[in-house]
């Protein structure tokens, strides 16, 4: 069964502190990926990544950063987290050739206060 | 303007009704079309893709693609509680790598 899990399901951190979510997948995807869901937005992409030590802006990265030192795992970072952060956070992966069916985690709640 | 257009409902039905979920989309470069199914605290997953025109039937759900109206939807038949979730549908350019373009999604709701 494959299988994306994150670091932590609920995260509540203070304003300008730097916050790291983890993410990592069993499926030797090629593909990784870092959305925010909010209520009237939807999915927004933040980064994603197509292999290791690479990494493409998406939609919203403004106050975020990446890391992929290794296939499986993928980090998104909060150098200096805001309340406008607060947020559901969602990874995913994909292989390259199927990039259309991606396999999404469980979801991170950040609450920033 | 958003490049996809979803209406969020919500969407209650009784069960065993034809449910109608609807996106409607702007970019004329859109080939891939996706539906994706989230349950409550849990991440989405792919319930059917399509690309280009075209109906697509999988069971008691059916795709369909109107490229010459921008306009893609999802039937579910004899719809059950277990449908009950938010629907999103997801679209993506030949040109755009991996990225996926996402709707707002539909919440939807099946009454026993």
């Amino acid at each position: 069964d494959v299988k994306v899990t994150q670091s932590s399901r609920y995260l509540v951190k203070r304003t300008g502190e730097k916050v790291f979510l983890e993410c990592v997948q069993d499926m030797d995807h090629e593909n990784m990926f870092w959305y925010r869901q909010d209520p009237g937005l939807g999915l927004r992409l933040i980064y994603f990544s197509y292999d290791v030590k690479m990494k493409e802006k998406g939609d919203i990265p403004e106050g975020y950063s990446v890391s992929r030192e290794k296939k499986e795992r993928f980090s998104l970072i909060l150098e200096s987290a805001s309340t406008n952060q607060t947020s559901m956070y969602l990874c995913a992966s994909s292989l390259w050739a199927n990039y259309y069916e991606q396999y999404f985690g469980p979801g991170t709640r950040l609450t920033v206060t | 303007q958003k490049e996809v257009e979803q209406d969020p409902g919500p969407l209650s039905v009784p069960e065993g009704a034809i449910v109608s979920l609807n996106c409607t989309y702007s970019n004329s470069a859109f080939q891939y079309f996706m539906w994706y199914r989230q349950y409550s605290r849990k991440g989405p997953e792919l319930l059917m893709y399509t690309y280009s025109s075209g109906n697509k039937e999988d069971g008691r759900f059916t795709a369909q693609v109107d490229k010459s109206s921008k306009y893609i939807s999802l039937f579910i038949r004899d719809s059950q509680p277990s449908d009950s979730a938010t629907y999103l549908c997801a679209m993506s350019a030949e040109t755009s790598g991996s990225r996926l373009t996402f709707g707002e999604g539909t919440q939807l709701t099946v009454n026993p």
